[in-house]
Formats: structure tokens, sequence, C-alpha cells
């Protein structure tokens, strides 16, 4: 199983930006990244997700390191809706492997 | 909403008795994914049916667990004798699975599980 590695925390100040770091240095090298995050007392949903070259949708930007080795999720302005835990997911197939994720707080 | 929906959202039950709980996704779909979420962890994938076919059940945590999905749309699982270690938040989410396109997966909101 691929293995990732996320800061267990981290705050934000409302409306600045967040990069949100994941390493995941065992990927192969037709591993998708796939971001979800949990709001409280919801199920996870779907951010962003790439491959190789960097990524945005109106959500997020996805950075992704040259060697594939790790990756940063962008949130360009945060607010207090962003509040959540954040998975980065290396796609082994057909499962996914969320780990523990990074609980993000917003200050307002 | 998602559209994923799932029954019951809250179990309580007795240790060494047995509980279904069932998951309604998205209607055209064809995947679908049970997921346990116990404090503090992120969702641990349990199995997922392809249509009717469950194509992965390696990772259900003991034989004690079961999954079906007998028409390819609504899925059930089950827990026999239940334990109080499977008391934990269980995810349902589904996909549709295409060549061309992102196979993103929409979870329900759980089923919450305690085992007095």
């Amino acid at each position: 199983d691929a293995k990732t590695t996320q800061p267990n925390s981290m705050e934000s100040n409302e409306e600045e930006p967040v990069h949100l770091p994941c390493n995941h240095s065992t990927i192969s090298g037709t591993d998708y990244i796939h971001w979800y995050r949990q709001l409280p007392s919801q199920g996870p949903e779907y951010v962003i997700h790439g491959l190789t070259s960097n990524v945005n949708n109106r959500m997020a930007s996805l950075a992704i390191a040259e060697d594939r080795k790790s990756s940063t999720l962008i949130l360009h302005r945060a607010t207090l809706r962003d509040a959540a835990v954040y998975y980065c997911i290396p796609d082994t197939g057909n499962q996914f492997y969320f780990g523990t994720g990074t609980s993000l707080t917003v200050i307002p | 909403d998602t559209g994923v929906s799932q029954d019951p959202r809250h179990k309580i039950t007795k240790r060494g008795q047995n509980v279904t709980f069932r998951c309604d996704p998205i209607s055209e779909h064809n995947r679908l994914y049970w997921y346990r979420q116990t404090l503090g962890q992120g969702p641990e994938f349990l199995t997922y049916f392809q249509n009717e076919a469950q194509l992965e059940k390696s990772r259900l945590l003991s034989d004690r667990f079961s999954a079906e999905r007998p028409k390819g749309s609504f899925s059930t699982l089950e827990i026999q004798r239940t334990e109080q270690g499977d008391s934990a938040m269980y995810l349902c989410a589904s996909s549709l699975m295409t060549f061309s396109s992102y196979n993103e997966q929409f979870f329900g909101p759980g089923t919450r599980l305690t085992v007095l």
C-alpha cells in the first residue's frame, strides 16, 4: 500500500492562502493523487486529483513535485467553510487509503 | 446532500446481535464502496462492487462482515455477532466508473453503530 505523510493539523487565517503538504514517496508512476476533504459530521467529498502536472479547479489547486514524491493542495483564499480534515490519497487501483489527514482550522 | 443515502443513520445494539445497514447509491452509478471510520481516523476501505459483482472483499475486517448488492443498485452491509470494537461510522460511497472520466466517489452521511 502506498503510504502518505501529512501534518496532523494546520491553521490559517480567513481569506489567506493555505498550502497543505503531503509526502507520498512510495507512489508508483501511474498512480493518481487524489485529495478529499471531510467536513464535520459529513462524509468525505472530492477536492481535486492529478497525475504529473499541476491542476486547478474551482475549489483548489494541486501542485505535484517533479519526482512525484510529494504534492501540495492550495486553497487560494481560506473561508470558514473550508475547515475540515483534508486527505491526500494515492490511487492504488480501485481502493482508497485515507490515512489520518490534516485537520485545517480557519481563524476568523 | 450528495444523492447517496444510508439507513439507518444511527444504530445501537447489544454485543452479539446482528446488524444490517443499507446504502442507496446515486442511481446511474455502477460502483459502490463500503468504508469504516473510527474516531480520529480516516475512512478505512472494506469492500467494493461493480454492478452486482463484489470485486474486492479481502479488506473486510473478519468473516463476521459481509456485503451484498444483489441487483446492482442498493447494497447491504451485515455484521454478525457484533463486538464492542465494531462501534464506528460505516460509510458508503458510489461512483460512475468509465474509462473517459474521473471516477469521483460520492459519499453518504454514514451509519453510526454503537455496540453496548
